[in-house]
C-alpha cells in the first residue's frame, strides 16, 4: 500500500530534550511538508522540502529542524528551543509542480510535554 | 487579518440535513481551492479541489468557489453520522511552490 507513515503516534518530551518525529513516504513524491496543528488554528507550515538535500523554512520554523537525505524520508526534530511544543504534527507530501491535488497527509504524531 | 477565515463551529445537524460550510480568503492571487476532511486524531484527507470559480460535484458533496467575492463553500447533501468530522478549507497557488494556507477548520456533528 502506498502512503505516508508517521511515528510514533504519541511522543512525550521532557523539558530541555530534543525529540525527532519520523515521516516516511513510498509514493515517490518529490515534495514533503511538516505542519503543526493546534486547536482553533488550522495547520501551520513548519518546514518544507521540494527536493532531496534541500529544505526551506515555513511560517513557524523557530525551534524546529529538519533533514532530507533521502527522497522518502523527512524527519522533524523539535528542539529544546521550542517552548510550546505540545501539538499535533502532520507530515504531507505531493508530487510537486502543479500537482496540488495529490497532496497526501500522514496519520500524525501527537507531542506532549511532561 | 488572517489569509483564510473559517468559522470553527461546532455545527450540529440532524441526519439527512443539508450542510453548508464556508471560508473567505483575502488574497485574490490564490488559484487552487480545496476541502479536507479530518476525523478525530487522524490526518486530513482530500475531499474536493477546484481551480476555478463555479461548482464541482462529487456524490453528496459540492464545492463552490466565487473568486469575485473570495468565498468558497462546501455543501453536503443528505448528511450522515459518518460525515461527523472537522472540515478544513485550503487555498494555494499564489507562490512558487505548493504552499497551502488552511482555515482553522469547522467541526461538524451529524446526529441520528
Amino acid at each position: 500500500d502506498g502512503g505516508i507513515t508517521q511515528s510514533p503516534k504519541y511522543l512525550f518530551r521532557k523539558e530541555g530534550q530534543n525529540v525527532t518525529l519520523s515521516c516516511e513516504q513510498n509514493l515517490n513524491h518529490d515534495a514533503m511538508y511538516w505542519y503543526r496543528q493546534d486547536p482553533g488554528q488550522g495547520l501551520r507550515l513548519i518546514y518544507y522540502s521540494q527536493i532531496v538535500n534541500d529544505f526551506q523554512k515555513g511560517d513557524i520554523a523557530e525551534g524546529y529542524s529538519v533533514s532530507r537525505e533521502k527522497k522518502e524520508s523527512f524527519p522533524l526534530t523539535v528542539t529544546s528551543a521550542q517552548k510550546n511544543p505540545t501539538a499535533f504534527y502532520l507530515c504531507a507530501s505531493t508530487s510537486g509542480g502543479l500537482g496540488l491535488e495529490t497532496q497526501y497527509f500522514g496519520p500524525g504524531t501527537r507531542l506532549l510535554v511532561l | 487579518q488572517k489569509e483564510v477565515e473559517q468559522d470553527p463551529g461546532p455545527l450540529s445537524v440532524p441526519e439527512g440535513a443539508i450542510v453548508s460550510l464556508n471560508c473567505t480568503y483575502s488574497n485574490s492571487a490564490f488559484q487552487y481551492f480545496m476541502w479536507y476532511r479530518q476525523y478525530s486524531r487522524k490526518g486530513p484527507e482530500l475531499l474536493m479541489y477546484t481551480y476555478s470559480s463555479g461548482n464541482k460535484e462529487d456524490g453528496r458533496f459540492t464545492a463552490q468557489v466565487d473568486k469575485s467575492s473570495k468565498y468558497i463553500s462546501l455543501f453536503i447533501r443528505d448528511s450522515q453520522p459518518s460525515d461527523s468530522a472537522t472540515y478544513l478549507c485550503a487555498v494555494g497557488g499564489s507562490g512558487g511552490y505548493n504552499k497551502l494556507i488552511f482555515g482553522a477548520g469547522t467541526r461538524l456533528a451529524v446526529h441520528p
